[in-house]
This record gives structure tokens, C-alpha cells and sequence, in this order.
């Protein structure tokens, strides 16, 4: 079945770049969105349409795609963006998937 | 800005229907892909299903058979039906606003999330 890949865990020195990678077969064609949540909270988008990012969320979160492997960039990483991301697309039915997630530690 | 709260009872016994309703407030529930995505305590996210506001709904195919959504336009409210639950289906339930860009959804409000928990 059609899976996004991502690492299970990041971890960064505050003001580093931390950079979070999305592998799936079908992110040449589709879009691919990252969430954040943090603990005990809700997730919150931060990228959507690979690289666009929404109001309110910081200049420091970057998207960008190649080929099969979609990656969120946070440039300047800081304690508060600690938590779980995830990538997003779609299946080969055109359903909605989410990656396993990935841990980002800044410390 | 669109609000969503999700509402139902926190505990629900095995071979029941887990029943959950989110309310939206701030926003019409019009013209969005309501949706319904859960997460088990310390795990990922998993797409449960949407309705457009046209009445259309999607599923996820492995929970397809025991799902159904809903939608209330005149109380602003769509609603879970999740049948013959199991200790598996234990999990924090999220109600979502759904948006299509091309052919892909995404989701841009949450609701803050409810437990519910399989248990006899």
C-alpha cells in the first residue's frame, strides 16, 4: 500500500537548521502539506501546496519538493518549535495520508 | 475564524457505537470537506473520512464498512458514527476543515481534539 515516509526523530542546536524529509512515489505529482503539534495540542498546518505557508506561522518554516521526497525546512530552529510533524498527501486512491510523524528536538 | 469543538462521551464499551459530534462556529459549514482524523495515544494520525457540504462523503476504506459521517447545515454540525468498536479504535478524535487543491485535501482548523476510549 502507498506509504509516506519520514524519520522517526531530528534533533538540532537551537539556531540551526533542522530539516525534515517526506519520501512517496506519488510526491511528483501531488502536493505534499506539513502539520505541527505540539504536546497535548492540536495539529496546526504550516505548509501547504509544498511550499506556500499560511498566515501567523514564521518566516523560518520553508517547504520545498524534488522528485519524490518533500522536505520542511525550519532555518533557525528554536525551543518552542519542539514537537511532531507530519507530512501529508494522498493515496493512489486519492485519499488523504499522513507520514508516521517525525520528533523534532531543539535542545 | 472558524472554530470546531468536538462533543460526545468519553468512554464508549466494546461493541458499540462511538457517536461524536462537531459543532463549527465562526463560519459557514458550507463549501469545506468536514472531516473526521484520529490518533491513538502515542501514535500518528489516521484519516477517518469527510462529507462536503453537498451531502458527498469519502471513507477510508479500511474503516469504510463501520463508518458513517453527517452533516446538520442548520445547526452547523457534522457528526461520527464509528460501529463495533474495539480497544483498537481507542484514540483522540480531531474534527477538521478540509480544503482541496487539485485533487489533494488538506486540513487548515482543527478542533482541539476528544478522547474516547474502548473500555467495558
Amino acid at each position: 500500500s502507498y506509504e509516506l515516509t519520514q524519520p522517526p526523530s531530528v534533533s538540532v542546536s537551537p539556531g540551526q537548521t533542522a530539516r525534515i524529509t517526506c519520501s512517496g512515489d506519488a510526491l511528483p505529482r501531488k502536493y505534499a502539506y506539513w502539520y505541527q503539534q505540539k504536546s497535548g495540542q492540536a495539529p496546526v498546518v504550516v505548509i501547504y501546496d509544498d511550499k506556500r505557508r499560511p498566515s501567523g506561522v514564521p518566516e523560518r518554516f520553508s517547504g520545498s519538493s524534488s522528485g519524490a521526497v518533500a522536505t520542511l525546512a525550519i532555518s533557525g530552529a528554536q525551543v518552542e518549535d519542539e514537537g511532531d510533524y507530519y507530512c501529508s498527501s494522498i493515496d493512489n486512491s486519492g485519499n488523504p495520508l499522513f507520514g508516521g510523524g517525525t520528533k523534532l528536538t531543539v535542545l | 475564524q472558524v472554530q470546531l469543538q468536538e462533543s460526545g462521551p468519553g468512554l464508549v464499551r466494546p461493541s458499540e457505537t462511538l457517536s461524536l459530534t462537531c459543532t463549527v462556529s465562526g463560519g459557514s459549514i458550507s463549501t469545506y470537506y468536514w472531516s473526521w482524523i484520529r490518533q491513538p495515544p502515542g501514535k500518528g494520525l489516521e484519516w477517518i473520512g469527510y462529507i462536503y457540504y453537498t451531502g458527498t462523503t469519502n471513507y477510508n476504506p479500511f474503516l469504510k464498512s463501520r463508518v458513517t459521517i453527517s452533516l446538520d447545515t442548520s445547526k452547523n454540525q457534522f457528526s461520527l458514527n464509528l460501529r463495533s468498536v474495539t480497544a483498537a479504535d481507542t484514540a483522540i478524535f480531531y474534527c477538521a476543515r478540509g480544503r482541496l487543491t487539485g485533487a489533494t485535501t488538506w486540513f487548515d482548523s482543527w478542533g482541539q481534539g476528544t478522547l474516547a476510549t474502548v473500555s467495558s
